[in-house]
């Protein structure tokens, strides 16, 4: 069955510094990935989407990711980290149906120090 | 409408209340989802819904948990005689078809069963 697994439950970085949240999923074909940012009391956002194609994608806040099969991952990075980055973020991968269920990671919480 | 909006923002109820949750998706967007939330859980698929059909219910914890969308829009979730596990923040998102869009999420109903 497909799965997602978010290996750092919570991590803080320095405002400026760069960021990277490691995704790694497990899916018997071609995955869909997506990546969500939920800041408190808030829905999820959609940062970023991998379909096909070029395997660096580029999302929204400046937020991009690598999709690398041999590793199975879909690690999210940030340059330059702002304190409004200050969330919890999600991977997701489809669950291979028709119905575009999407498996959802148990999310990172990212802090940003000052 | 803009986005994915969902009633209440917030509820409190007794153990053993019915409660309804509503979802009101992005005009156009055939596909509903519903997801639960919990603390330390991540998402849960509850129930997908592609027009007025719920193909899928398999998420759906037990049969105190039902359903309905109607016009192909409006959905309310319906919990029958809450219990205490069934806190949760409800999530509700919506996408234009199940070609793995990306949905869109609603920033959900709080539960707390007292």
């Amino acid at each position: 069955a497909q799965s997602v697994t978010q290996p750092d439950i919570h991590i803080t970085v320095s405002e400026g510094a760069s960021l990277e949240l490691r995704c790694n999923y497990s899916y018997g074909a071609t995955p869909y990935l997506f990546w969500y940012v939920q800041s408190p009391g808030q829905g999820l956002q959609l940062l970023l989407k991998y379909f096909s194609g070029d395997t660096l994608v580029q999302g929204i806040k400046g937020f991009e990711a690598e999709f690398k099969r041999s590793q199975s991952s879909f690690n999210l990075r940030k340059p330059s980290v702002h304190w409004s980055d200050a969330a919890e973020y999600f991977c997701a991968v489809n669950d291979g149906g028709s119905q575009g269920n999407l498996i959802f990671g148990k999310g990172t919480k990212l802090s940003v120090k000052p | 409408g803009a986005g994915v909006s969902q009633s209440p923002s917030n509820k409190v109820t007794e153990k053993g209340k019915d409660v309804e949750l509503r979802c009101d998706p992005i005009s156009g967007h055939t596909a509903l989802y519903w997801y639960r939330q919990s603390l330390g859980q991540g998402l849960e698929f509850l129930i997908y819904f592609q027009g007025n059909s719920a193909p899928d219910k398999s998420g759906l914890p037990s049969d105190r948990f039902s359903a309905e969308r109607t016009g192909g829009s409006v959905s309310t979730l319906t919990i029958q005689r809450t219990q205490q596990e069934d806190s949760a923040v409800y999530l509700c998102a919506s996408s234009r078809g199940t070609h793995n869009y990306g949905y869109t999420f609603g920033s959900g109903t709080r539960l707390t069963v007292v």
